[in-house]
């Protein structure tokens, strides 16, 4: 079956400009995950949703950033006023369940550079 | 101190080795454990789960010490396709049930 869809795959874009990066999970997933990896590190945790809700978002940055999961399926990231800093390979993953043994599966992610 | 710490590496070991990557974690209250492995510029997916009696699939061992807070990963018969890097996660605890945290992972280069 079909797998975990980000669009798009590759973003560049000025500095202070606005973005955002969709993500479309595995049907039936209830939880889904945005993560951001640099190179030469593992991912780390953004904001994850069960259901439309954000359950956790700890992991957000500041306020420039912002997820959103409207009907409990598609969600979107989006980031303000970009910084350089802001250049990472952002990873988006969903799970059957939230909790409990249930893996995360990975989408390809979206490789975002700002000049 | 990282919630999840790995030795970064690189392994580089000769096909048919037997390699063994260790990882450690903070939060005592920690539910789940995996293993992921991820090629260069590719997704992280997913090797196994960890269980706290250890389990098995095929050349892969995975074992987990609660008490010391760690997990291991045993590669047996080092194969040149098992080169990559392999990330230790960590799922739950006693108030956040779906948060994963993923080490920065181990570096495994296996050479003819």
């Amino acid at each position: 079956g079909a797998g975990v869809s980000q669009t798009p795959s590759n973003k560049v874009t000025e500095k202070g400009k606005y973005v955002e990066l969709r993500c479309d999970p595995i049907s039936g997933h209830t939880a889904l995950y945005w993560y951001r990896q640099s190179l030469g590190q593992g991912p780390e945790f953004l904001i994850y949703f069960q259901g439309t809700g954000a359950a956790d978002d700890s992991g957000l940055p500041n306020d420039r950033f912002f997820a959103v999961r409207p009907e409990g399926s598609v969600s979107t990231l989006k980031i303000q006023r970009t910084e350089r800093g802001d250049s990472a390979v952002y990873l988006c993953a969903s799970s059957l369940i939230p909790g409990g043994s249930s893996p995360l599966h990975f989408g390809n992610g979206t490789r975002l550079t700002v000049t | 101190r990282k919630e999840v710490e790995q030795d970064p590496g690189p392994f580089n070991v000769p096909e048919g080795a037997t390699v063994a990557f260790n990882c450690t974690y903070s939060n005592s209250a920690s539910q789940s454990f995996f293993w992921y492995r991820q090629d260069c510029r590719k997704e992280p997916k997913l090797l196994m789960s960890v269980y706290s009696s250890g389990n098995e699939d095929g050349r892969f061992t995975a074992q987990l010490n609660r008490a010391s807070q760690y997990i291991s990963l045993l590669i047996r018969d080092s194969k040149l396709s098992d080169s990559a890097t392999y990330l230790c996660v960590v799922k739950g605890d006693n108030t956040n049930a779906g948060k994963s945290t993923f080490g920065d992972g181990t570096t495994l280069t296996v050479k003819p």
